[in-house]
């Protein structure tokens, strides 16, 4: 079965650290773009980031460059988020999702479960 | 950045209706829109894909159609399963963005 599942959300302080993993299992993870997205309560979908099969070309929102960095271990089929200088406004729901196809341009055909980040003193 | 606009941001609806969300860039995407349904507290999921594709296991009676930089999700006769948040979402260029998402309701 493909599956996503994240973890390492929580609540933290402003100016915190938090990393969030994305364990994959059921398909070929080396070969496919990666993504977060993040969904704050009641509102609606923003992407987060985006990294390629490799490694090699991680890409941020303006929102989140220079405090968020998205990585990968192929050989731990994982998918991680580091964030850093946290804020109030990153408090959301955070998913991870994959690109449907290799070249990652038909949107993200799987997704998480999402894990929750809450950024408060 | 491309600004993705959706219209209506609600409607309601009864079961059996035809049911037409718009999405509009704000620049040419060419065919690279892609569209979500998501359910309270659940992740989205993907159903069209490069405008007009259906994903697989999404029922026929959802559509996409439009290129450049006007979109359309239709749902051909709403079943109780369809109420949910639709959400347009381009892969055109980076950042990729979503529209403000179309909440269907019952009505």
């Amino acid at each position: 079965e493909v599956q996503l599942v994240e973890s390492g959300g929580g609540l933290v302080q402003p100016g915190g650290s938090l990393r969030l993993s994305c364990a994959a299992s059921g398909f070929t993870f080396s070969s496919y773009w990666m993504h977060w997205v993040r969904q704050a309560p009641g509102k609606g979908l923003v992407w987060v980031s985006r990294i390629n099969g490799d490694g090699s070309s991680p890409s941020h929102a303006d929102s989140v460059k220079g405090r968020f960095t998205i990585s990968r271990d192929n050989a731990k089929n994982t998918l991680y988020l580091q964030m850093n200088s946290l804020r109030a406004e990153d408090t959301a729901l955070y998913y991870c999702a994959s690109g449907k196809q290799e070249l990652d341009l038909y949107g993200m055909d799987v997704w998480g479960q999402g894990t929750t980040v809450t950024v408060s003193s | 950045d491309i600004q993705m606009t959706q219209s209506p941001s609600s409607l309601s609806a009864s079961v059996g209706d035809r049911v037409t969300i718009t999405c509009r860039a704000s620049q040419s995407i060419s065919s690279y829109l892609n569209w979500y349904q998501q359910k309270p507290g659940k992740a989205p999921k993907l159903l069209i894909y490069a405008a007009s594709s259906l994903q697989s296991g999404v029922p026929s009676r959802f559509s996409g159609s439009g290129s450049g930089t006007d979109f359309t999700l239709t749902i051909s006769s709403l079943q109780p399963e369809d109420f949910a948040t639709y959400y347009c979402q381009q892969s055109y260029s980076l950042p990729r963005t979503f529209g403000q998402g179309t909440k269907v309701e019952v009505k």
